[in-house]
Formats: C-alpha cells, sequence, structure tokens
C-alpha cells in the first residue's frame, strides 16, 4: 500500500474487555514496531519485528500485551483485560531496513472506560 | 539509560519569528538523530538523520545540526503550516535497539 495502514482508528473498551488493533505496514519492510503515546508525551516503544520474528518485547508494560506477526507482514497487537491505564495511542511503524527511518501510521486511539 | 530531553515544552512564534528547538540525549553510542514532525492525529512524519557532530542537514524553513551533546532545529521565517509537535529520537550504537523519543516541542505560529 501507499502507507502504513492501521485499524480501527478510534476503539473504545470496557475495563476488563479484550481488543485487538491491526497494522498493514509498507509491502516489502522487514521492519514493523509498535509504539504507544501518551497524550502529551514522546511515543514509547514497545515491540518489534523483522519479517516474522519478534526480536525484541522487552517495552511491553505486562503480560497482558501480546503481539504478533505471523506472516512477516500484517501485525496484530492485543491487549487482554484492558485497564483504564491502557488508554493511550498505539502506532505502528515499519521500515525497509532495520529502523533506520520509520514510516508511520495514524494510530489506533484506545479509551478504556 | 538513554535519554532524550526537548525544549522548550511548548513555543508560541509569529509569523516570521526565526527560533530553535533542543534536544539534548545520552545515549550509549549514537547510531543516528531523527527529527519527526507530528501533526494532530496523524503518526510521525520523517524529516531528518544526522549522524556525526558538525553535520547538518536542511528542508525548506527548517535546519537540523547535531553536537555531541545536543541537536538543535532551527526554524527560519516560520509559517503557520509549520505547526506541530517536533519529535526528536535516537539509536544507540547497540544491536537492534529501537529508537527512543523525546517528549516533543509543541510549536504553534500565529499568522
Amino acid at each position: 500500500g501507499a502507507g502504513v495502514s492501521q485499524s480501527p482508528r478510534y476503539k473504545v473498551a470496557k475495563r476488563g474487555q479484550d481488543v485487538a488493533l491491526r497494522c498493514d505496514p509498507i509491502s516489502g519492510h522487514v521492519s514493523l514496531f509498535w509504539y504507544q503515546q501518551a497524550l502529551g508525551q514522546g511515543p514509547e516503544f514497545l515491540t518489534y519485528f523483522q519479517n516474522e520474528a519478534q526480536l525484541d518485547k522487552s517495552g511491553l508494560p505486562s503480560d497482558r500485551f501480546f503481539a504478533e506477526r505471523p506472516e512477516g507482514s500484517v501485525s496484530t497487537l492485543k491487549i487482554q483485560r484492558t485497564q483504564q491505564e491502557d488508554s493511550a495511542v498505539y502506532l505502528c511503524a515499519s521500515s525497509f531496513g532495520t529502523g533506520e527511518k520509520l514510516f508511520f501510521g495514524s494510530g489506533t486511539q484506545l479509551s478504556v472506560l | 539509560e538513554d535519554q532524550v530531553t526537548q525544549s522548550p515544552e511548548a513555543l508560541r512564534l509569529q509569523e516570521g519569528e526565526s527560533s530553535s528547538l533542543n534536544c539534548s540525549y545520552t545515549v550509549s553510542g549514537l547510531r543516528g538523530l531523527f527529527w519527526y514532525r507530528q501533526d494532530p492525529g496523524k503518526g510521525p512524519e520523517f524529516l531528518f538523520t544526522l549522524y556525526s557532530a558538525g553535520e547538518e542537514k536542511e528542508k525548506e524553513r527548517l535546519k537540523a545540526t547535531l553536537t555531541k551533546k545536543e541537536s538543535f532545529l532551527h526554524i527560519t521565517a516560520p509559517k503557520p503550516e509549520d505547526s506541530a509537535t517536533y519529535l526528536c529520537a535516537v539509536r544507540p550504537n547497540s544491536g537492534n535497539t529501537p529508537l527512543v523519543f523525546g517528549k516533543g516541542t509543541r510549536l504553534s505560529v500565529i499568522a
């Protein structure tokens, strides 16, 4: 595609619900990153894939967060038993190489009530 | 620990009033320093990469410079369309360490 596509654009969840956020990277991009951005803050790293391999998940805040990229293209970030502190914008980015220049999607704004 | 500090947090300029944004960093070896622009409701958009002290990059009214401890984003004669949040990020020189972002500077340019 022309750019990184994320869906849904907005997600409202009740506390305790599970959510799944989708990222469709630029075709041919090897690396895929997930970042979390709280209001008024910079993006915080969550996890990184190179093709289908998850090489770094050190930024995932708890074991309620899980990410996958089974075929080395589309990625899904899943949050189980959502809590209010999970409310943020979740950004996906991809790059052709190992992350020198990232192309970001517009993000999914998650609100947990 | 790798850290990026941006100042000021917010900046309000009149159209045509030049200024500079600061990005100070502490990193275990620098592979690259990046500037991104972020508009409300959008993801960050790449502007520049700087790799070594003394390097400069320019794009329209923006010029980025780099020293061993900080980077500046100079904005010359800004226009209202330059209003955005400007994010600085560093890539540490260790393995596949991802970009570490600062909190950004919110720039407003008033006509």
